[in-house]
């Protein structure tokens, strides 16, 4: 497969406050990349998206940024709740068809 | 809309056996399905795409003959794990892009378990 498993870094943030969670992506010629939040025992949820013309998409509580230059996404949950409590995948488009997940983030909401 | 469904949700099956998930888009068509594994607090690793009406495509170092895929329509892929063994067991989960998209809309995952 092309996404290395990896034991998962935790993010571990107080309810209420702002999530920022990171991704380095490897392939430069990648132009779309996606975020999706995974709950245990179920399938990964879309979140948001973003093309690689634009470096900022903002969705409702969640915002993307792109840093091609470094090869850097990142996704920011505001006021995060513990629903959002889950493991949160970035994911690059290479082009075609075919999607490269990275190693995941688990994300803790302490109430 | 773009709800992708998986069945069975669980399945426990012995050694040796063969079993069958089926991935259904439920309100859309899919031109192409994808199936991945994911292994406990692991990502999700690509085994194949499936694309309707043609041979699926498989991912270095995955079996196309125990991972027997079939996309006889455009709503619906199957997989068939033959002769499962316990290292199989893992959490299998498919995901559908709608024709003309490129967005991923993924299953609820089938978790297998190999006896």
């Amino acid at each position: 497969g092309e996404s290395v498993g990896l034991h998962l870094p935790t993010l571990s943030v107080q309810e209420g406050d702002n999530s920022i969670i990171n991704c380095a992506y490897s392939n430069s010629a990648s132009d779309y990349f996606i975020w999706y939040k995974q709950e245990s025992g179920k399938g990964p949820q879309f979140i948001i998206d973003i093309r690689s013309n634009m470096d900022k998409r903002q969705g409702q509580r969640v915002t993307v940024l792109l840093n091609k230059t470094v090869k850097h996404l990142s996704l920011q949950i505001a006021a995060t709740q513990p629903g959002d409590s889950a493991v949160y995948f970035c994911a690059e488009n290479p082009g075609g068809f075919k999607t490269i997940f990275g190693a995941g983030t688990r994300l803790f909401v302490k109430a | 809309g773009a709800v992708v469904s998986q069945h069975p949700s669980r399945v426990i099956c012995k050694s040796g056996t063969s079993v069958k998930i089926e991935c259904r888009s439920l309100d859309f068509q899919a031109t192409t399905m994808f199936w991945y594994r994911q292994f406990p607090k692991q990502s999700l690793m690509l085994m194949a795409t499936s694309n309707e009406g043609s041979k699926a495509t498989y991912e270095q170092g995955v079996e196309k003959d125990k991972f027997l895929i079939n996309h006889a329509s455009l709503t619906l892929s199957t997989l068939t794990v033959t002769s499962a063994h316990p290292e199989d067991s893992s959490f299998y989960i498919c995901s559908a892009m709608a024709s003309g998209g490129n967005t991923q809309y993924f299953g609820p995952g089938t978790r297998l378990t190999v006896l």
